[in-house]
């Protein structure tokens, strides 16, 4: 079955520092893979999706994440936090007919 | 073009009283998921439907019920309110299994006293 595993609940940075939010993957056949960004007291939003056709991927807000099969890994990283960036985010693998979800990871951004 | 649409956005329930909360999407999608969402946790899924008279359960089926008699309707009802049932729930769609994006509702928080 696949799963999704986010490494540590919880990501502190400093306003202008790198973000690096982890997220693995298990799946026998090629993932699809998502990113959603869940702001306080909102809905979840898309910041990113993997389809396959290439494996660095560009999303919203300055946000990227790069595929790498060989680590099954589709971590999410951001050059420079800024504080609108504090939310929780969610890495998510497309399963047979819904979403499989990791448990969330709840970055802070400290002026 | 409203997207996920949820109602009520709040309510609170005594033990043992029932409730709908109410989803409607206007994207023509296929596919509808009711989630939970407790404090601090991630996100376990209720109920999902890929056409209008098809459900199945998720994670977390017990004591919801769904329906689907509509494309744009996915409402979930609590039979008899539970204060374990207090959460976030939240309404998603998506229009097919593929690479689509998953549009999710703004939420409707539920406490049960």
């Amino acid at each position: 079955a696949q799963s999704v595993t986010q490494l540590g609940s919880h990501v502190s940075v400093s306003e202008g520092a790198l973000v690096l939010l982890r997220c693995n993957y298990s799946s026998s056949v090629p993932p699809y893979l998502f990113w959603y960004v869940q702001y306080p007291n909102q809905g979840l939003q898309l910041l990113l999706k993997y389809t396959s056709a290439a494996t660095l991927v560009k999303g919203i807000n300055g946000f990227e994440a790069e595929f790498k099969k060989s680590e099954t890994s589709f971590h999410l990283t951001k050059p420079s936090a800024h504080m609108s960036d504090a939310a929780e985010y969610f890495c998510a693998a497309r399963g047979t007919d819904k979403l499989i979800f990791g448990t969330g990871t709840r970055l802070q951004v400290f002026p | 073009n409203a997207g996920v649409t949820q109602t009520p956005k709040f309510r609170i329930l005594k033990i043992g009283q029932s409730m709908t909360l109410q989803c409607t999407q206007d994207m023509n999608h296929n596919y509808m998921y009711w989630y939970r969402q407790d404090p601090g946790m991630g996100l376990k899924l209720i109920y999902y439907s890929v056409g209008a008279g098809i459900t199945d359960k998720g994670e977390v089926p017990n004591g919801y019920n769904v329906s689907r008699s509509t494309t744009e309707d996915f409402p979930l009802r609590l039979e008899l309110a539970a204060p374990s049932q207090t959460s976030v729930y939240f309404c998603a769609s998506l229009r097919g299994p593929s690479t689509d994006t998953q549009y999710f509702g703004p939420g409707t928080r539920l406490t049960v006293l």
